[in-house]
């Protein structure tokens, strides 16, 4: 049964710092996805990474995919109020996208 | 407007009576899915179709069905629904084969008491 773990799960984080969150899996997969979700509000797609080493870029966010550590990272660099919200990573282990496990997701608060 | 819509957004009912979600989307797209959300658990995927008249369990698909006999619509039935399945419902669709990521619907919050 494939896991998918986040870390951390909780972020309260000060505009202009940086920061990384963590997205382990337990099966090997090449593929994966980045979500965000306002409070109340549906997901969004952020990145999809679809190789190992795969690196995608937009705005304050990075999204990298490592599938030898099975560890895929979101870097926020000078973080800005607006991009509090919940992210979510997700595994494919389905025929192109079917599948998808979340993990728990990670509230991150940028406080002024 | 390219879209993914859900119905009803909000519902209370009490337990072992029918209901249905519903869902529709407008990119043509063969693939839907029906995920539920609940707090400290991310999204579970509760039933997926590839295509018309092909739909396979998700991870927790225990006391929910799906029908798809449209390519646009894919419903939830929750025949006898329990407090259990009291959570938000997120339908989502994408383009088959392309790898391309999900649009999701905004949510129905289903409250049963």
């Amino acid at each position: 049964e494939l896991k998918v773990e986040q870390n951390p799960l909780f972020l309260s984080m000060q505009e202009g710092k940086n920061y990384t969150i963590y997205c382990n899996y337990s099966t090997t997969s090449d593929r994966l996805y980045w979500y965000r979700q306002d409070p109340g509000k549906s997901l969004e797609s952020l990145f999809v990474l679809l190789s190992n080493g795969a690196v995608k870029q937009e705005g304050r966010l990075m999204a990298s995919l490592d599938t030898k550590a099975r560890l895929s990272t979101l870097h926020i660099t000078a973080a800005v109020h607006d991009l509090s919200a919940t992210y979510f990573c997700a595994v494919d282990m389905g025929t192109s996208g079917s599948r998808l496990t979340f993990g728990e997701g990670t509230q991150l608060t940028v406080n002024p | 407007e390219a879209q993914v819509t859900q119905n009803p957004r909000y519902l209370i009912t009490v337990t072992g009576k029918k209901l249905t979600v519903t869902c529709s989307q407008n990119m043509n797209h063969e693939y839907m899915s029906w995920y539920r959300q609940d707090p400290g658990l991310g999204l579970r995927q509760i039933y997926y179709s590839m295509n018309v008249e092909v739909t396979d369990k998700g991870d927790v698909p225990e006391g929910y069905k799906v029908s798809r006999k449209e390519k646009r619509n894919f419903p939830l039935i929750l025949e006898s629904p329990s407090p259990n399945q009291t959570s938000l419902y997120f339908c989502a669709s994408s383009l088959q084969g392309s790898f391309s990521p999900l649009h999701f619907g905004n949510g129905t919050r289903l409250t049963v008491t």
